[in-house]
């Protein structure tokens, strides 16, 4: 299985200020001729996982243009420009390259 | 608009049986891979297993924590996925989220497994 391990663990951040998050995968996410499949998520407070980014760099639609990902290979960023209070949550980075599917252990930021 | 909706989720006794249902709509539901994610109390998410869409067969694919004890089943017809989970045990004891080519999930439901 590919491990996803995350860094840090908790992240206390101030308004307006820029956040990172690492996430490291046990092998290449790149499969020969193929997509990167990684995924960011955010679990905000009581509610269900939602997607903020997915295959490294692309945002859904309706994500705010604040969250950026990037990365190749085995290890991958998300960033936030300017961290705003809603941000609060726990954010999990996902492989979707090979079954079975892995999270990483999470990173939760707080205000 | 995208729903998905779990239901079933309820408190059963260890080597019990469960079957959760999720209910989509707002998108063509036989066109996506769907799959079944958990979430035990406190912890982090953890991938279920998988059914295919109609294009690749309907196949599936299970965690080896579940393969064996679980099936996963949909009805494109009546837009629903399924989860009929056996033998469970306490360490089944989560919040089960459906979720949509890795991108869309529910709300989840809550299973426990407790005597």
């Amino acid at each position: 299985d590919i491990v996803m391990t995350q860094t840090p663990l908790s992240l206390s951040v101030t308004p307006g200020q820029p956040a990172s998050i690492s996430c490291k995968s046990s092998q290449s996410l790149l499969p020969s001729g193929g997509k990167t499949y990684l995924f960011w998520y955010l679990q905000k407070p009581g509610q269900s996982p939602e997607l903020l980014i997915y295959d490294v760099s692309n945002r859904l639609s309706g994500v705010p243009d604040r969250f950026s990902g990037s990365g190749s290979g085995t290890d991958f960023t998300l960033k936030i420009s300017r961290v705003e209070a809603e941000d609060v949550g726990i954010y999990y980075c996902m492989q979707g390259t090979q079954l079975p599917l892995t999270f990483g252990g999470g990173t939760k930021v707080e205000i | 608009e995208m729903q998905l909706v779990e239901s079933g989720g309820d408190l059963v006794q260890p080597g019990g049986s469960l079957r959760l249902s999720c209910a989509a709509s707002g998108f063509t539901f036989s066109d996506h891979y769907m799959e079944w994610v958990r979430q035990a109390p406190g912890k982090g998410l953890e991938w279920v297993g998988r059914t295919r869409n109609k294009a690749n067969s309907d196949t599936t694919e299970y965690a080896a924590s579940v393969k064996g004890r679980f099936t996963i089943s949909r009805d494109d017809s009546k837009n629903s996925l399924y989860l009929q989970m056996d033998s469970l045990k306490t360490e089944d004891t989560a919040v089960y989220y459906c979720v949509c080519d890795c991108r869309y999930w529910g709300q989840g439901t809550l299973v426990t497994v407790s005597s």
